[in-house]
């Protein structure tokens, strides 16, 4: 099976600085790969996905994240962190020959004032 | 949280009750989903739709049942047989037959059992 890792649980980062949030896969195949945030008591919303073309995906909301084939990672990037990117955010993997999504755990984003 | 309704919001049961929760959307998607979200653990997929009157089991199907006989229209049922059913539990739909692949969400239904 598919499947993605989210190695930190919590993010932190001051408000204008740099955001990433990293995530690692591990598929047969081709990877397609997804961001999702979920705000507290909301459901998920699609930020971004990978499926083929080149290695850096724009997205909503000014993220963007970096393909990268030789380290398998599909790191979420932001160059300016906002107060309201505070939020819970999860990267995802195409699993199997349907549409199944296997989802990593989630990384908790704090940004400081 | 797009096309997708799931009522209610919140919802309490007392153990050994089986309790239904709904799932409608308006995007014509072939496909549909249910996911239950528990703190730290990400998403686990519960059962999956691709076509009306068709469904799967997904990662932790036990406990739980579904139908499909509308595309729009996609109840879970968590039975008395849910070892410990309090949970967040989401529910989405996509499109099936395109390179898309993104699911969309409803925005969830927070279950409480005591």
């Amino acid at each position: 099976a598919q499947s993605v890792a989210q190695p930190e649980d919590q993010v932190n980062v001051a408000e204008g600085n740099p955001l990433t949030v990293k995530c690692t896969y591990s598929v047969s195949g081709n990877p397609y790969l997804f961001w999702y945030v979920q705000y507290p008591n909301r459901g998920l919303q699609f930020l971004l996905k990978y499926i083929t073309g080149d290695n850096l995906v724009k997205g909503s909301y000014g993220f963007e994240a970096e393909f990268n084939k030789s380290q398998t990672s599909f790191h979420l990037k932001k160059p300016s962190a906002l107060v309201s990117d505070s939020a819970l955010y999860f990267c995802a993997v195409r699993d199997g020959g349907n549409n199944r999504l296997a989802f990593g755990k989630g990384n908790q984003v704090v940004v400081i004032p | 949280d797009g096309g997708i309704t799931q009522s209610p919001k919140y919802l309490f049961r007392k153990e050994g009750q089986n309790v239904t929760l709904s799932c409608e959307q308006n995007l014509n998607h072939d496909a549909m989903y249910w996911y239950r979200q528990d703190p730290g653990q990400g998403l686990r997929l519960i059962y999956y739709s691709q076509i009306v009157n068709d469904f799967q089991k997904g990662d932790i199907a036990e406990g739980y049942s579904v139908s499909r006989e509308k595309k729009e229209s996609f109840p879970l049922t968590v039975t008395s047989a849910q070892k410990n059913p309090t949970a967040f539990y989401l529910c989405a739909s996509s499109i099936v037959g395109d390179r898309s692949y993104e699911q969309y969400f409803g925005p969830g239904t927070r279950l409480t059992v005591t």
